[in-house]
């Protein structure tokens, strides 16, 4: 079946621009994610959606940064005004239920390159 | 100090060898742990739940020490496949974030 997929595979943002970020998670996940990915460096939590409600944004790391998933399926993370430290993999993942031991299943990310 | 410590590598080897890599993580309320691979420019996938009593698949065995904070995975008969980045990932209180190591990585070299 299909997995999670995120749209745009690559986005290159002049400083200052905003850009708009999609994942579509796997049809009927309850939990949606969204990490950062800088260069060498382990997936680093943003936030997280339980179907349409945010539960924990607290690895955002400002308020140019803002996430949504308003019908608890797609959701959009939103980055204004961008800044060159942005410039990273932005990875979504999902997972079928709440809870810890539930796999959670990553799409391919969206690579962006701030200039 | 980073949550979760694991060295990043570059380990070489050779086909066939045995490797062992090693993690810790800082905050003892940790619940769930788990290695996670990573191809180059790809997305991270689950390799492997990681147990106390220590879990094996094939030619991997996780394995965790809670009273050292401490996670290891083994692979032996290493392959030329198996070359990759390997994370370390812990899940720790209510929320269900993962928190991931900078990851190691492995080259299997003929």
């Amino acid at each position: 079946g299909a997995g999670v997929s995120q749209s745009p595979r690559y986005k290159v943002a002049k400083r200052g621009q905003d850009v708009a970020l999609r994942c579509d998670p796997i049809s009927g996940h309850v939990s949606l994610f969204w990490y950062q990915q800088a260069l060498g460096q382990g997936p680093e939590f943003l936030t997280y959606f339980q179907n349409e409600a945010q539960l924990d944004k607290s690895g955002l790391p400002s308020d140019r940064f803002f996430a949504e998933r308003p019908e608890g399926s797609v959701s959009t993370l939103k980055i204004q005004r961008t800044q060159q430290e942005d410039s990273a993999v932005y990875l979504c993942a999902s997972t079928k239920n709440v809870g810890s031991y539930n796999e959670q299943f990553f799409g391919p990310g969206t690579r962006l390159t701030v200039l | 100090r980073k949550e979760v410590e694991q060295d990043p590598g570059p380990f070489n080897v050779p086909e066939g060898a045995t490797v062992a890599f090693n993690c810790t993580y800082s905050n003892s309320a940790s619940q769930s742990f788990f290695w996670y691979r990573q191809d180059c420019r790809k997305e991270p996938k689950l390799l492997m739940s990681v147990y106390s009593s220590g879990n094996e698949d094939g030619r991997f065995t996780a394995q965790l020490n809670r009273a050292s904070q401490y996670i290891s995975l083994l692979i032996r008969d290493s392959k030329l496949s198996d070359s990759a980045t390997y994370l370390c990932v812990v899940h720790t209180g209510t929320a269900s974030k993962l928190t991931f190591g900078t990851g190691t990585r492995l080259q299997v070299t003929l």
